[in-house]
């Protein structure tokens, strides 16, 4: 079965930096695009970014534009959020997620998420 | 950027009754839109895509309908699992996500 698992997540400075990861299983992880989706606690959700099956397309929100990066290794089935310059406002759980099969931009399945505290 | 709103932000409603949730697109999104819910302390599970599409494994009492502009979600008769937070998001443009749904027991 499909499963999606993130990791690094933690309390970082502001202007830290965190380097977040996904880890894919139960499918073929390089037919897929993917994303990180964000949600503020005990707020809505936010997309962050994504990333085509084979890298050669990436978008990042306004947001996050310029302080995070993107990025997968399909031979690890791992998706990556690299994330610099840290702001308060980036406190949330990470979610990473899959996107349908027919890459139309809905997600189908999500990870657990991971928790990003930024504070001093 | 398109912003999406939902009605209302929070639903009363028994176990049996019919419950439906609008969304709003602020420009026309086709039908690119997905629905969600999410339960306290976990991930958001897909619904319905394509604005009427339902998912895989997604119980049939749930139903989406709309194009444009205005979109529902209905749930045909309202069980005790489905209490929980209800979003949209449009992928006509990047992707939004509407602000929620609460659907709480009366």
């Amino acid at each position: 079965q499909v499963q999606l698992v993130e990791s690094g997540g933690g309390l970082v400075k502001p202007g830290g930096s965190l380097r977040l990861s996904c880890a894919a299983s139960g499918f073929t992880f390089s037919d897929f695009y993917m994303t990180w989706i964000r949600q503020a606690p005990g707020k809505g959700l936010e997309w962050v970014s994504y990333i085509s099956s084979t890298t050669g397309t990436i978008y990042y929100a306004d947001s996050v534009q310029g302080r995070f990066t993107i990025s997968r290794d399909n031979a690890k089935n791992s998706l990556y959020l690299q994330m610099n310059s840290l702001r308060a406002e980036d406190t949330a759980v990470y979610y990473c997620a899959r996107w349908g099969r027919d890459t139309t931009g809905y997600f189908d399945y999500w990870g657990q998420g991971t928790l990003v505290t930024v504070s001093s | 950027d398109i912003q999406m709103t939902q009605s209302p932000s929070t639903l009363s409603a028994s176990v049996g009754d019919r419950v439906t949730i609008t969304c709003r697109a602020s420009q026309s999104i086709s039908s690119w839109l997905a629905w969600y819910q999410q339960k306290p302390g976990k991930a958001p599970k897909l619904l319905i895509y394509k604005a009427s599409s339902l998912e895989s494994g997604v119980p049939s009492r749930f139903s989406g309908s709309g194009s444009g502009t205005e979109f529902t979600l209905t749930i045909s008769s309202l069980q005790p699992d489905d209490f929980a937070t209800y979003y949209c998001q449009q992928y006509n443009s990047y992707f939004t996500f509407g602000p929620g749904t609460k659907v709480e027991i009366k």
